[in-house]
């Protein structure tokens, strides 16, 4: 069964502290890996795709890299706004190419 | 990138009626996905809908619970059937964007709470 997993649950950080999310998969054919952030009451905002094995994507305080098993999201000197949930989701490499969502991580970075 | 919008934003809606989500994008867009977050949990993927063809559910998922009309580029619609309180979710529907599809965006999503 395809399986995406992150961890841990929920996060709590001091700003400036930074760490990394995890977000592992087992899945049977895999095109890509999304990351999101989700505040409470919206939708999920796109973040980045990352398709190969050693990617790396930047953007502003985040950065997403790929292994063949798992990505990370990286929150370098983070600040009370990047507080949310941060979702990845395996995009599947057959029929529509649907994606897959973990059940993602509550960050919380206090002042 | 894509912006979404639905409508309604929220709705409390009484047990056996149904209740008709609409999504507009403000591009031309081959597919569109509908998706339901239950409170606490992650998304899932309830059907996509191409325009012109019939949509494709996910297990678990049927034409008669979620119908989902496509009737142009721009615009969809999920209905939510013979409502219980089990359906009480964030239905958010979704576009594929970008480069080569590379990008995947949400609309704000219709908080629904059925009574």
């Amino acid at each position: 069964e395809d399986q995406v997993t992150q961890s841990p649950e929920a996060l709590r950080l001091q700003e400036g502290e930074s760490s990394s999310l995890n977000c592992s998969y087992t899945v049977s054919g895999l095109r890509g890996l999304f990351w999101y952030r989700q505040d409470p009451g919206k939708g999920p905002e796109f973040l980045f795709t990352l398709y190969s094995a050693g990617e790396e994507k930047e953007k502003e305080r985040l950065k997403a890299t790929l292994t063949k098993k798992e990505s990370f999201l990286h929150i370098t000197a983070p600040k009370p706004e990047d507080s949310a949930t941060y979702l990845c989701a395996v995009q599947m490499n057959t029929g529509f190419q649907k994606l897959v969502f973990g059940t993602g991580t509550r960050l919380l970075v206090s002042p | 990138s894509a912006v979404i919008s639905q409508k309604p934003s929220r709705d409390i809606c009484q047990r056996g009626t149904s209740l008709t989500i609409q999504c507009q994008v403000d591009s031309q867009v081959t597919m569109m996905f509908w998706y339901r977050q239950q409170p606490g949990q992650s998304l899932t993927l309830i059907a996509t809908a191409n325009q012109g063809s019939e949509a494709t559910y996910e297990s678990g998922f049927v034409i008669d619970k979620f119908p989902i009309s496509r009737p142009n580029l721009t615009f969809s619609t999920l209905t939510v059937s013979n409502m219980s309180p089990e359906d009480s979710s964030i239905y958010l529907c979704s576009v594929r964007s970008g480069t080569s599809g590379a990008e995947q965006y949400f609309g704000p999503g219709t908080r629904l709470t059925v009574t």
